[in-house]
């Protein structure tokens, strides 16, 4: 079956752009996540969808990032005006939403550079 | 402050040893613990987990040890291979309602032929 697909793959853009970035999570999975990994560092927790509801918001690291979702399924990450620290590979995750909710199924992540 | 600690970021190994991987948390209300995995390029890959309830998870060549008293998760591959060559991260479910993970920077295990 389909694992969890993110596009792009890669996507540069200049800073004060906005991006869009986007997660088809696995047919079924009710839980969405979105993290983030910069240069040298863990990865990083953004948000968190149940549906298409997000209860927990608390990562995102400023105004300029906001996620929706919608049909239960596909995600987007939206950054606004775009700053050099915002380069990082982004991560999309799903789960079942009941059972292993913990077990997180990674899609391979969109690198995001901003020039 | 970092709630997850790898205080290895590397980690290197000969094939058919034991690799020993650590991680310390903080947080005595985190319930569930996990291993992942992952190669460059791609997304990150679920391995192996434990619940807080217990000690101990085996699944062939891994197994997960928890330490509750000291807050300390260890995941034991033995015997390493090469192909075991990746960044591991561990991860750590603070329960409430969300099922947020929060992880550790890896630690990057290379098995020598």
């Amino acid at each position: 079956g389909a694992g969890v697909s993110q596009s792009p793959s890669n996507k540069v853009t200049e800073k004060g752009k906005d991006v869009e970035l986007r997660c088809d999570p696995i047919s079924g999975h009710t839980a969405l996540y979105w993290y983030r990994q910069s240069l040298g560092q863990g990865l990083e927790f953004l948000i968190y969808f149940q549906g298409n509801s997000a209860p927990d918001k608390s990562g995102l690291p400023s105004d300029r990032f906001s996620a929706e979702r919608t049909g239960g399924s596909v995600s987007t990450l939206t950054i606004q005006r775009t700053q050099q620290e915002d380069s990082a590979v982004y991560l999309c995750a799903s789960s079942l939403g009941t059972g292993r909710l913990y077990e997180q199924y990674f899609g391979p992540g969109t690198r995001l550079t901003v020039t | 402050d970092q709630q997850v600690k790898q205080n290895s970021p590397s980690l290197s190994v000969q094939e058919g040893r034991i690799s020993i991987l650590n991680c310390d948390y903080t947080n005595s209300m985190f319930d569930y613990f996990l291993w992942y995995k992952k190669y460059p390029a791609e997304g990150p890959t679920f391995l192996i987990s434990i619940s807080s309830i217990k000690d101990k998870n085996e699944d062939g060549r891994f197994t997960v040890f928890l330490n509750k008293s000291a807050k300390h998760l260890s995941l034991h591959i033995v015997p390493s291979q090469p192909g075991d060559s990746a960044v591991y991260f561990c991860g750590v479910g603070s329960g409430g309602s969300n099922y947020k993970l929060t992880f550790g920077k890896g630690t990057l295990l290379t098995v020598n032929p």
